[in-house]
């Protein structure tokens, strides 16, 4: 089983619209966790840590639940240069070490 | 300030060759990630180094090898190159040490080696 589980997509949502993705990780023990956005052919980059509370950065809103080990990024008001992967990432320890990133959930936002 | 810098952009390579891949740290990060990014797979963590030392490796064969250099940089090196080694291969850096990194992974655009 991998570690980090995403709905690969397509998502293809119209500009303005909600969009909320999921993901699921299969070690209880994990302590850290993010989302990493990538555009075509681009390298990574941090999106947003996530929190327990919950955070948020704008139009964007992560939220984790330990209980059901998932965690879920929502953007409101869809803008086109949203368009891009997104990845869920899921550490063992508090920081850099031992992440794990699932494979990516694709975005595609309309114009 | 620059940022994560890797070489070659692209390499071709044939099955069986070697293949060394090459990054350079932002300034002030220790520790280098390694990571295999193949289609469909997403990003497959291969090795981490910090302070010159190999801290962790990924579920990867021991072909998979590399180094960090005094001066931090990283070589990564793929011996006996077979066709499913195609991919991206990313490097990354943080800072090192837990209180001071904030688990953000600053990435290199990557060097994409084709096997044929």
């Amino acid at each position: 089983r991998k570690e980090v589980e995403q709905d690969p997509g397509p998502f293809n949502v119209p500009e303005g619209a909600t969009v909320a993705f999921n993901c699921t990780y299969s070690n209880s023990a994990s302590q850290s966790f993010f989302w990493y956005r990538q555009d075509c052919r681009k390298e990574p980059k941090l999106l947003m840590s996530v929190y327990s509370s919950g955070n948020e950065d704008g139009r964007f809103t992560a939220q984790l639940n330990r209980a059901s080990q998932y965690i879920s990024l929502l953007i409101r008001d869809s803008k086109l240069s949203d368009s891009a992967t997104y990845l869920c990432v899921a550490g063992r320890q508090t920081g850099a070490n031992n992440l794990f990133f699932g494979t990516g959930t694709r975005l595609t936002v309309i114009p | 300030e620059a940022g994560v810098t890797q070489s070659p952009t692209h390499l071709i390579k044939t099955r069986g060759q070697q293949a060394t891949l090459r990054c350079s740290p932002i300034s002030g990060h220790t520790s280098v990630y390694w990571y295999q990014q193949a289609l469909g797979l997403g990003l497959q963590f291969l090795l981490w180094y910090d302070e010159g030392e190999e801290r962790n490796r990924g579920n990867f064969p021991p072909r998979f090898s590399g180094r960090q250099f005094p001066n931090y940089s990283s070589e990564l090196n793929v011996n006996a190159l077979e066709l499913e080694d195609s991919a991206l291969y990313l490097c990354a850096s943080s800072r090192t040490g837990t209180s001071r990194n904030t688990g953000e992974l600053f990435f290199g655009e990557g060097s994409r080696l084709t096997v044929l």
